[in-house]
């Protein structure tokens, strides 16, 4: 079965600008959760979405936003980018999230903030 | 912030099992244990989980104390490709939280 496919692999933005990454989850997964991953500061939670509605949320700045559609797919974006947001940025589906099943991560989008 | 202690890094000979410990002395009831591990610029993967009994797959075995306060992931014959950091990680029905993990090296 396909995976959770996230677009794009690779982004370079310039300081100020904003970025909306996109992640397509596994064909029958309703959750989809976002994570942050810096060299410092490890895997952060951003937030969960289920059926269309946030149902977590990391200690994010307002800057990070996300949705969800009727599809499942999901995005998230980014406002008013500051050099300390460049990461790899992960996305994972599961059926109906922790705890009854596991997370299928994607590969991620390796955002550069320049 | 992670309710897990694992060891940095670890070491294992290719062929053998890995041992992979986690203390979460502060599990609560309903709290399950997961581990996941993450190959070098890829996204983490699942590997297993369990709420209180010894559970086995394909990719590894996990074993609960009885007490529930510590875990030991088994990779049964380690190889290259198992090079990784694994992470332990115990949660309920909330955002899994990832710590720092354990860096395992299998050598050849």
């Amino acid at each position: 079965k396909a995976g959770v496919t996230q677009t794009p692999r690779y982004l370079i933005k310039t300081r100020g600008q904003q970025v909306t990454l996109s992640c397509s989850p596994i064909s029958g997964h309703r959750s989809v959760s976002w994570y942050q991953q810096t060299p410092g500061q490890g895997l952060q939670f951003l937030f969960e979405y289920f059926s269309e509605t946030q149902r977590n949320k990391g200690n994010f700045p307002g800057r990070f936003s996300g949705r969800q559609f009727s599809n499942s797919r999901s995005e998230m974006n980014v406002s008013t980018l500051e050099l300390g947001d460049s990461a790899l940025y992960l996305c994972a589906s599961s059926l109906d999230g922790p705890p009854l099943d596991g997370y299928t991560f994607g590969s991620g989008t390796r955002l550069t903030v320049v | 912030d992670a309710k897990t202690t694992q060891p940095p890094s670890m070491d294992c000979a290719e062929g053998r099992a890995a041992n992979l410990p986690c203390n979460h002395s502060t599990i609560s009831g309903n709290e399950y244990v997961y581990w996941y591990r993450q190959i070098h610029s890829q996204g983490p993967q699942y590997i297993i989980h369990g709420l209180k009994n010894n559970e086995t797959n394909e990719m590894a075995s996990l074993i609960i104390t009885e007490d529930r306060k510590s875990s030991t992931l088994i990779l049964p014959h380690a190889t290259l490709r198992d090079t990784a950091v694994y992470y332990c990680i115990v949660g309920g029905n909330t955002p899994l939280v990832f710590g720092k993990g354990t860096r395992l090296s299998v050598i050849a």
